[in-house]
């Protein structure tokens, strides 16, 4: 059964650096999202993407965050310069069009130090 | 902006039990809602999706009904397994944006 896959599965990393966080959609989506978990609070959406533009955004997702689907497959989420309190699981989930159900990925999960 | 509760935020059985997840919303407005579980560090496994339209939908075990003027859904699990055991997350999208309670988290007791 096809599945989103995302990489790295961890990454740690040191407050101020730049983070990629790479998400491979299922195949034959259209639509594409970002999501974080902070330890022990809900799931937060960050970004929608469709059409090689930004759907919507939250109020997380601010200069910091940018996404980008570089290819035909990949779906980029990008942190210019990490702070502590972007420490989370990121989520990448897709969705097929006319279709409602979004597929989550397995999740990055980043630690700034 | 939509805010999501779910109740209770944990819950411990015996095996065999039937389980009873609820999930509130208080945006009625939504296109459709979405039962996920999680598993401890791991990514969510959609379960069902019930459309705005539908009052209810179901797949095995499981079976979720939503009233979308009150602004509540409930899953049933039958027969609960070990297995079973888990987070589920409830989740209602407004314009395919996802907002999430802070689930339920379920041990099944062998």
């Amino acid at each position: 059964e096809p599945e989103v896959t995302q990489t790295p599965s961890h990454q740690v990393t040191q407050m101020g650096q730049e983070v990629i966080l790479r998400c491979v959609p299922i195949s034959n989506h259209l639509y594409f999202y970002w999501y974080r978990q902070i330890l022990g609070q809900k799931v937060e959406f960050l970004v929608s993407f469709y059409n090689n533009e930004i759907s919507e955004k939250s109020e997380i997702f601010d200069d910091q965050f940018s996404v980008e689907r570089p290819d035909g497959s990949n779906f980029t989420l990008k942190i210019r310069s990490t702070k502590l309190e972007d420490s989370a699981m990121y989520f990448c989930a897709s969705r097929a069009r006319l279709q409602e159900t979004q597929y989550f990925g397995p999740g990055t999960r980043l630690l700034v130090l | 902006k939509q805010e999501v509760t779910q109740i209770p935020a944990a819950l411990s059985v015996p095996e065999g039990e039937n389980l009873v997840l609820n999930c509130s919303f208080t945006d009625s407005a939504i296109y459709n809602l979405q039962w996920f579980r999680q598993d401890p560090g791991k990514g969510l496994t959609s379960l069902l999706l019930i459309q705005s339209s539908q009052r209810e939908q179901t797949s095995g075990r499981l079976n979720a009904s939503l009233d979308k003027s009150s602004g509540r859904s409930t899953l049933y699990i039958a027969a609960s397994q070990p297995g079973d055991s888990a987070t589920y997350l409830c989740a209602v999208s407004n314009d395919y944006k996802l907002s999430f309670g802070a689930g339920t988290t379920v041990t099944v007791r062998a």
